[in-house]
């Protein structure tokens, strides 16, 4: 299976920071990459798909980019509603994977 | 208004089994793959299995840690995804949710994202 490592795990932040979180695949998945938020009880909401592509009435300030095996999800601008965890997830390989999660804490 | 509502969830015993449904509306759901993932509790999310639609014969994909005791069916004319669970371990203990896969072409073949997600229900394997 197609590893999916992101990082940090933990990231404090405060509202208007511009915040990144790293997703690394273990080999290429090319574009085929999703996020997600996921807030506590609730379920994963789709945020990017094919890396880069915003979900329908998803916020601007959320963008992603990467290609290949390095990808980034960016919050331009943090907002309250934004805390919550972050899952890159996989879909090159039929066996899809995510990763661990990063979850984006107040600061 | 697309939706997705999981049922079937509850307390088994190891070694036991359940089947848990996913009844969507809003949407052509003969037209859609779907896909079961679940999240043990205070853990990541795990894909578990995929079936493609009708078209594309209703072919299946599962997760090593399920294959063999896990099958995704479904039914066009309800509207309704399964995933039946057998020989069920403790290690199954999850919230398990299904969503509707949207497809795209690209590279030669077909690649599948999960777009729209159920709100869980929880399975529970305890003795």
């Amino acid at each position: 299976d197609i590893q999916m490592t992101q990082s940090p795990s933990t990231l404090s932040a405060s509202v208007g920071d511009r915040v990144t979180i790293t997703c690394r695949a273990s080999q290429s998945v090319s574009s085929w990459l999703a996020w997600y938020q996921q807030k506590p009880g609730k379920a994963p909401k789709l945020l990017i798909y094919k890396a880069s592509s915003l979900e329908g009435g998803v916020p601007s300030r959320f963008s992603g980019s990467g290609s290949g095996t390095e990808f980034t999800l960016t919050i331009s601008s943090l907002q309250a509603d934004d805390f919550a965890t972050y899952y890159c997830q996989q879909y090159y390989s039929y066996s899809r994977t995510f990763g661990q999660g990063t979850k984006v804490e107040i600061k | 208004e697309v939706q997705l509502v999981e049922s079937g969830g509850g307390l088994v015993q190891p070694g036991r089994s359940l089947r848990l449904s996913c009844t969507a509306s809003g949407f052509t759901f003969g037209d859609y793959a779907m896909s079961w993932v679940r999240q043990a509790p205070g853990k990541g999310l795990e894909w578990v299995s995929f079936i493609r639609s009708k078209p594309y014969g209703e072919t299946a994909e599962y997760a090593a840690s399920v294959r063999g005791r896990f099958t995704i069916s479904r039914d066009d004319s309800k509207s309704i995804a399964y995933l039946q669970m057998n020989s069920l371990k403790t290690e199954d203990t999850a919230v398990y949710y299904c969503s509707r896969d949207v497809k795209i072409y690209g590279d030669y073949k077909y690649y599948y994202y999960m777009d729209v997600w159920g709100k869980g229900t929880t399975v529970t394997v305890s003795s």
